[in-house]
């Protein structure tokens, strides 16, 4: 059964730092994988994606997420916070065999202290 | 390019009433979804729609919830009758068919609470 794991509900990071949110996942294939953030009140918007090829994929807002096969990982990460940063980040993991069923995580949030 | 539409935005009713929620997709999205986001949960799928056939409706309760996209485009999703426990966010998304473009763009959302 396909999974995905955010270990950490609550992240926080001074304004500035390096920040990184964690995601494993547990499926069989090859997946696809995602990370979508979450504003108040507003639906999830995409950030970046993992389909093939190069493991550092780059996204919007200055994100990055790097796939690690071997640990089965793809965890985001950004070089500087920033306070807007602040939100609810999800992982999530799919499939292209006709049904594309996102599974996400749990979400993680992020507080970007100024 | 507009985004995913989707009303109301918020919906009160009570247990054992019917509520629907409405959804335009990105213009020439073929692949449409309906997710149920519980507080504090990552969103779960109810059903997804490829032009007006239907892909996966496993997750879907279909003893109480119905959902449709008769021409293709836009989609109503429907609850009848309403239990305290379908209180939730009820999200649409729309994508492409390309795998290159598999990324889901979500609406605003649905909140409902049933009281």
């Amino acid at each position: 059964a396909q999974s995905v794991a955010q270990p950490e509900d609550q992240v926080n990071v001074a304004e500035g730092n390096p920040l990184t949110v964690k995601c494993t996942y547990s499926v069989s294939g090859n997946p696809y994988l995602f990370w979508y953030v979450q504003y108040p009140n507003r639906g999830l918007q995409f950030l970046l994606k993992y389909i093939t090829g190069d493991n550092l994929v780059k996204g919007s807002y200055g994100f990055e997420a790097e796939f690690n096969k071997s640990q089965t990982s793809f965890h985001l990460k950004k070089p500087s916070a920033l306070v807007s940063d602040s939100a609810l980040y999800f992982c999530a993991v799919s499939f292209y065999t006709g049904a594309n069923n996102l599974f996400f995580g749990t979400g993680t949030r992020l507080t970007v202290i100024p | 390019e507009a985004g995913v539409a989707q009303s109301p935005r918020y919906k009160i009713i009570e247990k054992r009433q019917s509520v629907a929620f409405w959804c335009n997709p990105i213009s020439g999205h073929a692949t449409l979804y309906w997710y149920q986001q519980i507080l504090g949960q990552g969103p779960k799928l109810l059903i997804q729609f490829q032009n007006n056939g239907v892909v996966d409706d496993s997750q879907l309760p279909k003893d109480r919830f119905s959902a449709e996209r008769l021409k293709g485009v836009d989609s109503t999703l429907k609850i009848q009758p309403a239990k305290l426990e379908d209180s939730a966010v009820y999200l649409c998304a729309s994508s492409s068919w390309d795998f290159r473009a598999i990324e889901q763009f979500f609406g605003p959302g649905t909140r409902l609470t049933v009281l």
